[in-house]
């Protein structure tokens, strides 16, 4: 069946702008996340939706970086006036329940902030 | 605060070896330890878990080894094959918030043919 899909897989931006990135999670999956990786480091958590339960927001490097979900459905992670130091791939995760360690990750929106 | 660390960067093998990689971890209070395998261009894939109550499990052709003593986690791979070449990372979920990943910076593992 279909994995988790991201899109755009690559986005070169300038500083300052604001960039969309978008995730759809596999079908009936109630809980979705975002990581952030940097190259050559692990994943940092940045927020996890489950249904439609509060946010964890916990994660979120600054208030520059938001984010949405859609019910059970598309995910969008916002971030505004970007800067150099949010270039990283982004990855979207879901999850058939919460607190299900096997968690499916999309490829991921490669980010660069110019 | 919270940390998963690993002790080796890069491991080379010879295809058909036995694999170990080794990871740290600081935090007593997690309730599961995972082990993610990340190729290159895609994101982690899940490989097993182990909780924390827990010393050994077995998957197929990986265990894992979980010793609380010295807060140490292991993923063995048996008869590695070319395919197991990837990026291997140790997670933990902590006891508060246990959809949560916290991930280690990761070891790369180089399967020679």
């Amino acid at each position: 069946g279909a994995g988790v899909s991201q899109s755009p897989s690559n986005k070169v931006t300038e500083k300052g702008k604001d960039v969309e990135l978008r995730c759809d999670p596999i079908s009936g999956h109630t809980a979705l996340y975002w990581y952030r990786q940097r190259l050559g480091q692990g994943l940092e958590f940045l927020i996890y939706f489950q249904g439609n339960s509060a946010p964890d927001k916990s994660g979120l490097p600054s208030d520059r970086f938001s984010a949405e979900r859609t019910g059970e459905s598309v995910s969008t992670l916002t971030i505004q006036r970007t800067q150099q130091e949010d270039s990283a791939v982004y990855l979207c995760a879901s999850s058939l329940v919460a607190g299900d360690n096997e968690q499916f990750f999309g490829p991921g929106t490669r980010l660069t902030v110019l | 605060g919270e940390s998963v660390g690993l002790h080796l960067p890069t491991l080379s093998v010879q295809e058909g070896d036995n694999s170990i990689i080794n990871c740290a971890y600081s935090n007593s209070a997690s309730d599961y330890f995972i082990w993610y395998k990340q190729e290159s261009g895609k994101g982690p894939q899940f490989i097993i878990d182990i909780r924390s109550n827990m010393d050994k499990r077995q998957g197929q052709r990986v265990t894992v080894l979980l010793n609380k003593t010295v807060k140490h986690l292991s993923l063995q791979i048996a008869a590695t094959q070319p395919g197991d070449s990837a990026v291997y990372f140790c997670a933990e979920t902590p006891m508060d918030s246990s959809y949560k990943l916290i991930f280690g910076s990761g070891t790369r593992l180089l399967v020679r043919p």
